[in-house]
């Protein structure tokens, strides 16, 4: 079974300030993969980066990169030159599988993240 | 191109009353999914369906049913709605694992039990 932790329930950070939600995971699998998503106050999901556990180097989409430590079982999202639109609830999430070749995502609770101007 | 289309985007229902949750996708995906979410919580999986008129169940299936007749539409049902309910539920859509990046979800519905 999978299981994702953010310890983390609220983060406040200054505008420009680079900012770092931690997650680490657990899972016996040896192949994942491990999803960052955005929830702004609208409600919708927004997916912001993808690594997969055999990647050799951390994922980097724009300001977003993700600090993956396989050994420690972290992955955490780096969000540089923080800005007020990045206030949201952020989400870490983990895959794993269901039968006949589904894909569930296992998340973790979230993390509330206020930019302050 | 649409993506994940959810109806109703809000709805309230009372105690025991039924309903139906709409999901459509226009990107010829396998597989769909519905997940609910409680203030202050992830994500967790209620069905999922990985083709044309076939369910499965998820973490939280208890109190719903799901029918997929058409490839591209998803169908959550309530039969008698309780407070214990109340959550947003999420749509999502995939391919097949071959070609899994991810999933593409829809805007949500919110849904309040009285």
């Amino acid at each position: 079974a999978q299981k994702i932790t953010q310890t983390q329930p609220g983060m406040f950070v200054q505008e420009k300030e680079a900012v770092t939600l931690d997650c680490t995971y657990d899972t016996s699998d040896p192949s994942y993969g491990l999803f960052w998503y955005k929830q702004p106050s609208s409600g919708e999901m927004i997916f912001l980066i993808y690594q997969g556990s055999y990647d050799q180097q951390n994922a980097t989409e724009g300001r977003y990169s993700l600090n993956f430590q396989k050994a420690r079982k972290s992955a955490n999202l780096v969000i540089s030159a923080s800005q007020l639109g990045d206030s949201a609830m952020y989400f870490c999430a983990m895959r794993g599988a269901l039968s006949q070749g589904a894909q569930k995502l296992v998340f973790g609770q979230g993390t509330r993240l206020t930019i302050n101007p | 191109n649409a993506g994940v289309t959810q109806t109703p985007k809000f709805r309230v229902l009372k105690t025991g009353q039924s309903m139906t949750l709409l999901c459509a996708q226009d990107m010829n995906h396998e597989y769909m999914y519905w997940y609910r979410q409680d203030p202050g919580m992830g994500l967790r999986l209620i069905h999922y369906s990985v083709g044309e008129g076939t369910t499965a169940k998820g973490e939280v299936p208890d109190g719903y049913n799901v029918s997929r007749l058409k490839k591209q539409n998803f169908l959550l049902g309530l039969e008698s709605a309780a407070p214990s309910q109340t959550s947003v539920y999420f749509c999502a859509s995939s391919y097949s694992v071959r070609a899994w990046d991810g999933y593409t979800f829809g805007s949500g519905t919110r849904l309040t039990v009285v």
